[in-house]
């Protein structure tokens, strides 16, 4: 079974709103990250947060992580038309499994015009 | 800096056959992570080289292998291929270990299996 899940699994909203993504988790973690994948450009890198970090921001970009709760979440402010796009959380699998990236099943995003 | 280069690009392969899917990670890069993707069971973690050692394995079966070689260049192999393993083959490198530096990811290279 996946370690991350996302919810929700699809999110439509109009350019200029924020989107928020979440992510839940089964095990500890050691880092939790957020990466991004569409047609034109592949999977990207985002953000990548430590289990010791409880925000951290990349421009527009906003990540939240809560380990008491084995939580997650990606806020997308201004979305633009680029944005649309799936966003996966990956983490490790905690002290056991450390170097095995899981990642969740995705949010779809996508931006109206 | 070039990114992560990926060969082939697509591949169509027979059940029972074998294939070999090669990745040029970023220079300076050690580790080479391999993934699958699939509609059904999403992006799934294969295997990580760091150094030429595998680090860890994901739970696939022992038809999944891989190497990585001196110059951090890594392959993996599929052999006795199943209609299965028709998937989207990720290559991701990275400075270190996978799950604490960022991973650049290839362009990935589309097997389907008749």
């Amino acid at each position: 079974s996946q370690q991350g899940e996302e919810d929700p699994q699809a999110l439509s909203i109009q350019e200029g709103e924020n989107a928020t993504m979440n992510c839940s988790y089964k095990t500890s973690i050691n880092n939790l990250q957020w990466y991004r994948q569409n047609s034109g450009r592949g999977l990207v890198h985002l953000i990548l947060i430590r289990s010791n970090e409880r925000e951290k921001h990349s421009g527009r970009l906003r990540v939240t992580l809560d380990t008491s709760k084995k939580s997650s979440s990606l806020l997308i402010t201004a979305s633009r038309a680029a944005d649309t796009a799936s966003y996966f959380c990956a983490t490790d699998g905690g002290d056991s499994s450390a170097s095995k990236i899981i990642f969740g099943s995705g949010t779809r995003l996508s931006i109206r015009p | 800096k070039a990114g992560v280069t990926q060969t082939p690009r697509y591949l169509i392969k027979t059940r029972g056959q074998q294939v070999t899917l090669s990745c040029s990670p970023i220079s300076g890069h050690r580790s080479v992570s391999w993934y699958q993707q699939t509609p059904g069971q999403g992006l799934q973690f294969l295997f990580e080289y760091f150094s030429e050692t595998q680090r860890n394995k994901g739970n696939f079966p022992g038809r999944f292998s891989g190497r990585q070689f001196s110059n951090s260049r890594s392959e993996m192999n599929v052999s006795t291929l199943e209609l299965g393993d028709s998937a989207l083959y990720l290559c991701a490198s990275s400075l270190g270990t996978a799950h604490s530096y960022e991973q650049y990811f290839g362009p990935g290279t589309r097997l389907t299996v008749t």
